[in-house]
């Protein structure tokens, strides 16, 4: 069962390009790493998910070095819409119940 | 195209009391899963539904169950309510199963008093 960790909180101006890291050490062979975004009183918010090396879509990209153990979602240019919380979220395709949130990541962006 | 729609929005219930939530999923997904989501715990996976089969579960105990319909409606029921059950219920629905894209409803926000 792969674990996540993730910062709590960060900090960002507005503008600026922001990387929010998650860990999973003991992340399987057929795990994919995907990531969610949280507005209060909202359901998360699919952004990007990947398998090895870098995913880019229109909003963000993600970064999985070779051993896969962790994985670095970056937000280009980020805005104080996107003041909220960011999961990251390890999906086994053998079983759903090997599904893992991380704790989430509350990111506060400022002018 | 509607998103997901889950019913009710809010609800307060005493301990002992038993709650059905129901979730309405995208028009054409199949998959539709639950989950708990408390500031102590965080989300958690609660269990998944395709073509009326509940096809994973997570850790949580047998007062806690589902059913899906073959429209592909989705309902959860929670039997003898515990304070502890107080949590934003959040229902999500996909087209390819829990590895593919999930689209999540607004939730269920449940007091137990």
């Amino acid at each position: 069962l792969a674990k996540t960790t993730q910062p709590i909180s960060m900090d960002s101006y507005e503008g600026q390009e922001v990387n929010i890291t998650c860990s999973h050490n003991n992340i399987a062979t057929n795990d994919y790493i995907t990531w969610y975004q949280q507005f209060p009183s909202q359901g998360p918010r699919f952004i990007i998910q990947g398998y090895k090396t870098k995913v880019t879509n229109e909003v963000a990209s993600l970064f999985i070095p070779a051993d896969r153990k962790s994985s670095t979602l970056s937000l280009p240019r980020v805005s104080l819409s996107d003041t909220a919380v960011y999961y990251c979220l390890v999906v086994n395709t053998g079983t759903a119940s090997k599904l893992t949130f991380g704790t989430g990541t509350r990111l506060q962006v400022t002018l | 195209k509607a998103g997901v729609t889950q019913t009710p929005r809010y609800l307060i219930k005493t301990r002992g009391q038993q709650v059905t939530l129901s979730c309405s999923p995208i028009s054409g997904h199949r998959s539709v899963s639950w989950y708990q989501q408390t500031p102590g715990q965080g989300l958690q996976f609660l269990f998944e539904y395709f073509s009326e089969t509940q096809r994973n579960k997570g850790n949580f105990p047998g007062r806690f169950s589902g059913r899906q319909f073959s429209n592909s409606r989705s309902e959860m029921n929670v039997s003898t309510l515990e304070l502890g059950d107080s949590a934003l219920y959040l229902c999500a629905s996909s087209s390819q199963g829990h590895t593919g894209e999930l689209f999540f409803g607004e939730g269920s926000r449940l007091t137990v008093l």
